[in-house]
């Protein structure tokens, strides 16, 4: 069956430390893969997204994530976390198929 | 910038109540697409529409209906709200993915509308 893991509920982290959010699929066919963020009270915005290529992408607000077929994964990192990093993290899978999101990874970022 | 707009950030209604939410989009996208939020569970697909008057039903339809009479407009429809229907709900859209019709691309949100059933 096809699944996205986020297996970090809620990760707490110092303000400039480095972060990484964790992603696990499960998917019959090649992915298209995605990270989207969701500040509080407001709707979801793409960080980045992997279709094909180059397997570690850049996004925007200075994050970036690695595709590693291998270990069916897509973590999303950033090296230095700001305080407006905090926020709710989605991981997405999809191809020709509907969209499949994972639970969400809420970050909180201590000053 | 593409912009995805929902009607109501916030509602209050009643038990029994008929409730339309209200979502458009002004990039010419072929797809939309309407998703429940909950803690815990993440988003949800209710509803999606591929291309005008063509609905599908997502992952969870019971309990709602959808209405796509223009390109740009997606509507969600609650026949008889419940209280289990409270929810953040999360309209989008996108063009068609790379295999064409049916097919889904980069999702672009509106800021949702969270409705409470009372």
């Amino acid at each position: 069956a096809q699944s996205v893991t986020q297996p970090d509920i809620h990760i707490t982290v110092s303000e400039g430390a480095s972060l990484e959010l964790r992603c696990n699929y499960s998917y019959g066919a090649t992915p298209y893969l995605f990270w989207y963020v969701q500040s509080p009270g407001q709707g979801l915005q793409l960080l980045l997204k992997y279709f094909s290529g180059d397997t570690l992408v850049q996004g925007i607000k200075g994050f970036e994530a690695e595709f590693k077929r291998s270990q069916s994964s897509f973590n999303l990192r950033k090296p230095s976390v700001h305080w407006s990093d905090a926020a709710e993290y989605f991981c997405a899978v999809g191809n020709t198929d509907k969209l499949i999101f994972g639970t969400g990874t809420r970050l909180q970022v201590f000053p | 910038d593409v912009k995805v707009t929902q009607s109501s950030r916030y509602l209050v209604k009643r038990t029994g109540e008929k409730v339309f939410l209200e979502c458009v989009q002004d990039m010419d996208h072929e797809n939309m697409f309407w998703y429940r939020q909950d803690p815990g569970l993440g988003l949800r697909l209710i509803y999606f529409s591929y291309d005008v008057k063509m609905k599908e039903k997502g992952d969870i339809p019971e309990g709602y209906s959808v209405s796509r009479e223009k390109k740009e407009r997606f509507s969600l429809i609650l026949e008889s709200a419940s209280t289990n229907q409270t929810s953040m709900y999360l309209c989008a859209s996108s063009f068609y993915g790379v295999a064409g019709p049916g097919t889904y691309g980069e999702l672009f949100f509106g800021e949702g509308s969270r409705l409470t059933v009372l």
